[in-house]
């Protein structure tokens, strides 16, 4: 079935430990994106990417990076992971040409704890 | 950067009445979508509707329908004949029709509860 794939999809990590987060999207979609949800916080975009070879900070990019090789995957990495990135992370893809209303089309989630 | 605001961190109703989610959000841009989004206990964001800024009808979906207020900025959820598979986290959500990116900006979510 067409849409998004996230891997892992739970993960326990030790602080300053890293990992790679892949997302994969099978739509031809250029946008990706990755969020990051969190109690009361709704979601808060980390980094973005608008096509191939492209990306660009979100509202929250400190200590993540993020790389787009392939149009149809959009990699997360943290290099040294704090408890504080405790959460849960989806990503999402979208055909956006300027004037459409197309909503996201989200993965299931990564729920990653730091300990 | 936009900002979108639900008010109303839970809500419950009664099964096969009608509930109304409230979100608010402020830009100052003319051209935009509205959206708002499902998230069951199973995690995944599913749509529920959509508004085309520019569109002065309310968008409906079966049960499901919103009370479009440019002016006042608000786009508010209702669910009519409410079943037990809606209970979930609902997410409002604004989009950018014009700057590169296209990002989705969220609320904080409410949490509907549907009582039996």
């Amino acid at each position: 079935n067409a849409g998004v794939t996230q891997t892992p999809k739970f993960r326990v990590l030790k602080t300053g430990q890293s990992m790679t987060l892949l997302c994969a999207q099978d739509m031809n979609h250029e946008y990706m994106y990755w969020y990051r949800q969190d109690p009361g916080m709704g979601l808060r975009l980390i980094h973005y990417s608008v096509g191939e070879g492209t990306t660009a900070k979100g509202e929250v990019p400190d200590g993540y990076n993020v790389s787009r090789l392939k149009k149809q995957n959009f990699l997360l990495g943290l290099e040294s992971a704090a408890p504080s990135q405790t959460s849960v992370y989806f990503c999402a893809s979208s055909y956006t040409p300027t004037g459409t209303s197309y909503g996201y089309t989200f993965g299931s989630g990564t729920r990653l704890t730091v300990v | 950067a936009q900002t979108v605001t639900q008010s109303q961190p839970e809500m419950s109703v009664q099964e096969a009445e009608t509930v109304t989610l409230s979100c608010t959000y402020d830009t100052s841009e003319s051209d935009y979508y509205l959206f708002w989004y499902k998230q069951p206990p199973s995690r995944q964001m599913i749509l529920v509707i959509r508004q085309e800024a520019y569109k002065q009808q309310n968008a409906t979906e079966n049960r499901f329908s919103v009370n479009f207020q440019k002016a006042a900025k608000s786009f508010s959820l209702k669910i009519s004949d409410s079943q037990l598979g809606d209970a979930a986290m609902y997410f409002c959500a604004y989009r950018s029709a014009t700057v590169a990116g296209n990002q989705f900006y969220f609320g904080t979510g409410t949490s509907l509860t549907v009582i039996p």
